[in-house]
C-alpha cells in the first residue's frame, strides 16, 4: 500500500514510555484523521486534520497528542498510555471537495499497539 | 445523532452463492454511505459509495450495494461468493452539514466457505 503508509506496524511499549506513531499520505488530500479500532466496537474517531487545522477532538484523553506539521504527514504522539489504550491505530485521509460533494477516505495498514 | 448498525457480527456462505451483508443507518439530512473492506493486518479499503442518484451502486471487485431510503438500509450484495471475499466489512455514513466524519458500524465478518 503506498497511499497512505503507517510506521511502525507494531508497537510494544510500557505504561511511563513516550513514543510516536507517523502516518505518511502520498494522495495529494487536504485532510488527515486518526482512528482507534478496537475488537468489536465501532471505529472511534479521534482526530480531524482539514488543511493542516485541527477541525475535530473527540474528547480524547490528553495522553494521545496530534500533530500535522503539513498536509501529507500526521503524528500521534504517546505519553503514559493505560492498558486499554492497547489496539490497532488507523489513520486515514481524504480530499474534501465543496460540501456537496463527499470524499472517501483512504486508510492506512495501521499501528497495532500493545502498552504493558 | 449519526449512527449505523450492523446487525450480524457473522455471516457464513457457500462459494458461488449470492451474498448480503446489511446495514440500517440514521442521519439527519440526506446521508452518504460507503462500504469499506478490512483484510487481515491491513487497513480499511474503500468499495463503494453512496451520495445521490441512481439507488443501486456498483463498486470494486463485483460488490453493489442497494439504498432504501424508506427502510433506512444500505445492504452489500454479490451475486456471486469467492472465498477471497473473506474479510471484514464496514458500512459508515457521513451527514451532509460538511463536517470531515465517517460513523462506523461494528464490522460483519463474512466467511465464504469452500
Amino acid at each position: 500500500e503506498t497511499g497512505v503508509t503507517q510506521t511502525p506496524r507494531h508497537l510494544v511499549m510500557g505504561m511511563t514510555n513516550k513514543k510516536s506513531l507517523k502516518c505518511e499520505q502520498h494522495l495529494g488530500h487536504n485532510a488527515m484523521y486518526w482512528y482507534k479500532q478496537s475488537a468489536k466496537k465501532p471505529l472511534e474517531l479521534m482526530f480531524v486534520y482539514s488543511l493542516e487545522e485541527r477541525v475535530e477532538n473527540n474528547s480524547v484523553p490528553s495522553r494521545f497528542s496530534p500533530e500535522c506539521p503539513n498536509s501529507s504527514h500526521l503524528f500521534l504522539h504517546l505519553h503514559t498510555l493505560q492498558p486499554e489504550d492497547s489496539a490497532l491505530y488507523l489513520c486515514a485521509s481524504s480530499q474534501d471537495p465543496p460540501a456537496n460533494r463527499m470524499g472517501e477516505q483512504y486508510f492506512g495498514p495501521g499501528t497495532r499497539l500493545t502498552v504493558t | 445523532a449519526q449512527s449505523v448498525a450492523q446487525p450480524e457480527d457473522q455471516v457464513n456462505v457457500a462459494e458461488g452463492n449470492p451474498l448480503t451483508v446489511k446495514c440500517t443507518y440514521s442521519v439527519s439530512g440526506n446521508p452518504y454511505l460507503f462500504w469499506y473492506v478490512q483484510y487481515p493486518n491491513r487497513g480499511l479499503q474503500f468499495l463503494l459509495k453512496y451520495i445521490t442518484g441512481d439507488n443501486l451502486v456498483k463498486g470494486s471487485y463485483g460488490f453493489e450495494a442497494e439504498f432504501n431510503k424508506s427502510q433506512t438500509s444500505f445492504h452489500l450484495k454479490k451475486p456471486s461468493a469467492l472465498v477471497s471475499d473473506s474479510a471484514l466489512y464496514f458500512c459508515a455514513v457521513r451527514d451532509n452539514t460538511g463536517a470531515n466524519n465517517l460513523f462506523f458500524g461494528t464490522g460483519t465478518r463474512l466467511t465464504v466457505i469452500p
